[in-house]
């Protein structure tokens, strides 16, 4: 029972660096997003996808690259990681129509 | 104005309370709606979907009012498992497929 895999689950980098945040699901989703979590700011939408090879932007999209190029896979880049960008970060995917989502464990990304 | 807004909280309540938390939403075309539990440190999971009808699980029940674009959740007989952070959730289709979370409410259960 895999689900949503999200690696790494923790994550130290300096700023200017760059990374990629892997998540993966075998339910056969096909809308999958990423979110980003701050104390007292709730979860935030940073890109999503309804489908393999179409992604689009969230709330919050600047710093971040996402690509969907598999129905299972959609990881998330930072470009060039900023201080700002220290948050805990979910993916998550559901059904298209509408159905409740799955979420992963969570990364906890600290930027110095 | 945020498109889904909840109850601040804290929400502090004895063991056996109910509880009610309220929810709205502002985007009419949402199409589905959903609350979610989140523990400390923990990824949210899905606690319960919304309709019209309302429904209800075991202590908890739902309920979705289109017309006020407003969802609350009623948990009766708290436990102190009941302890976390409790998320409203919008489903829309404007502009693209979105799901939407609210802030959250925190509710603690006590003995």
């Amino acid at each position: 029972n895999a689900g949503v895999t999200q690696t790494p689950k923790f994550q130290v980098l300096k700023t200017g660096q760059s990374m990629t945040l892997q998540c993966a699901q075998d339910m056969n989703h096909e809308y999958m997003s990423w979110y980003r979590q701050d104390p007292g700011m709730g979860l935030r939408l940073i890109h999503y996808s309804v489908g393999a090879g179409i992604t689009d932007q969230g709330e919050v999209p600047n710093g971040y690259n996402v690509s969907r190029s598999t129905t299972e896979d959609f990881p998330l880049r930072l470009l060039s990681a900023a201080p700002s960008q220290t948050s805990v970060y979910f993916c998550a995917s559901s059904y298209s129509n509408g159905g409740g989502a799955f979420f992963g464990q969570g990364t906890r990304l600290t930027v110095v | 104005r945020k498109e889904v807004e909840q109850d601040p909280g804290p929400f502090n309540v004895p063991e056996g309370a109910t509880v009610a938390f309220n929810c709205t939403y502002s985007n009419s075309a949402s199409q589905s709606f959903f609350w979610y539990r989140q523990d400390c440190r923990k990824e949210p999971k899905l606690l319960m979907s919304v309709y019209s009808s309302g429904n209800e699980d075991g202590r908890f029940t739902a309920q979705l009012n289109r017309a006020s674009q407003y969802i609350s959740l009623l948990i009766r007989d708290s436990k102190l498992s009941d302890s976390a952070t409790y998320l409203c959730v919008v489903n829309t289709k404007t502009g693209g497929f979105k799901t939407i979370f609210g802030a959250g409410t925190r509710l603690f259960v006590k003995a």
